[in-house]
């Protein structure tokens, strides 16, 4: 069964630690999107990818925050530095790209920043 | 205004009750729709994609009203196992997913 992987599933840093998250998208899936989540906040889209190539980040805190793919089966989010107020879950998820397709979501990456 | 709109709840019922939820959508350009469940500290999960002819999984019954720009999610003979947030999700053209907040449901015994 097909799944979208990421990595680290927790991570506790202090604040000011550079912070990356992974993302293995699905086989032949051609969309990436990172969300993040928190109690207070529905899904917030981060930023996303259509053939590796960066379409929208502007969901992105840009001073600290970077997204990059640099192959079709790697895809990083990057925090420098990280602040407490970043503490959240992090979503990866991909798509086929299809209108009609929906999107798959990785377990997720649980940051705490102290 | 938000691309999707759902109301948060919560929904409390009873185990064996008809539950239904709606979403509403600005874009009248938005070509596909689903219901997405996420249970507390998981991943959301495709629940089922709604189709224009509205559309049954079991005891779940998914509707689409593209003149009023609505979704709906009714959910029969509930289990306490459905309890969950369920989250409308709508979709342009392959890159733009708008995800509601979520409505929360809890079946009580």
């Amino acid at each position: 069964d097909a799944r979208v992987t990421q990595t680290p599933r927790h991570k506790v840093t202090e604040m000011g630690q550079e912070v990356t998250m992974r993302c293995q998208p699905i086989l032949g899936h051609n969309t990436v999107f990172w969300y993040r989540q928190t109690m207070m906040q529905g899904l917030e889209l981060l930023a996303y990818f259509r053939n590796r190539a960066p379409l929208d980040d502007s969901g992105m805190p840009k001073d600290r925050f970077s997204a990059e793919m640099p192959d079709a089966t790697l895809a990083t989010l990057k925090i420098q530095p990280s602040e407490p107020r970043d503490s959240a879950v992090y979503f990866c998820a991909s798509g086929s790209g299809d209108f009609n397709s929906p999107l798959h979501f990785g377990n997720g990456t649980r940051l705490t920043v102290t | 205004r938000k691309e999707v709109e759902q109301d948060p709840g919560p929904f409390n019922v009873p185990e064996g009750a008809t539950v239904a939820f709606n979403c509403t959508y600005s874009n009248s350009a938005s070509q596909s729709f689903f219901w997405y469940r996420q249970d507390c500290r998981k991943e959301p999960k495709l629940l089922m994609s709604v189709y224009s002819s509205g559309n049954e999984d079991g005891r779940f019954t998914a509707q689409l009203n593209r003149a009023s720009q609505y979704i709906s999610l009714l959910i029969r003979d509930s289990k306490l196992s459905d309890s969950a947030t369920y989250l409308c999700v709508v979709n342009k053209n392959g890159n733009q997913f708008y995800f509601g907040t979520g409505t929360s449901l809890t079946v009580i015994p």
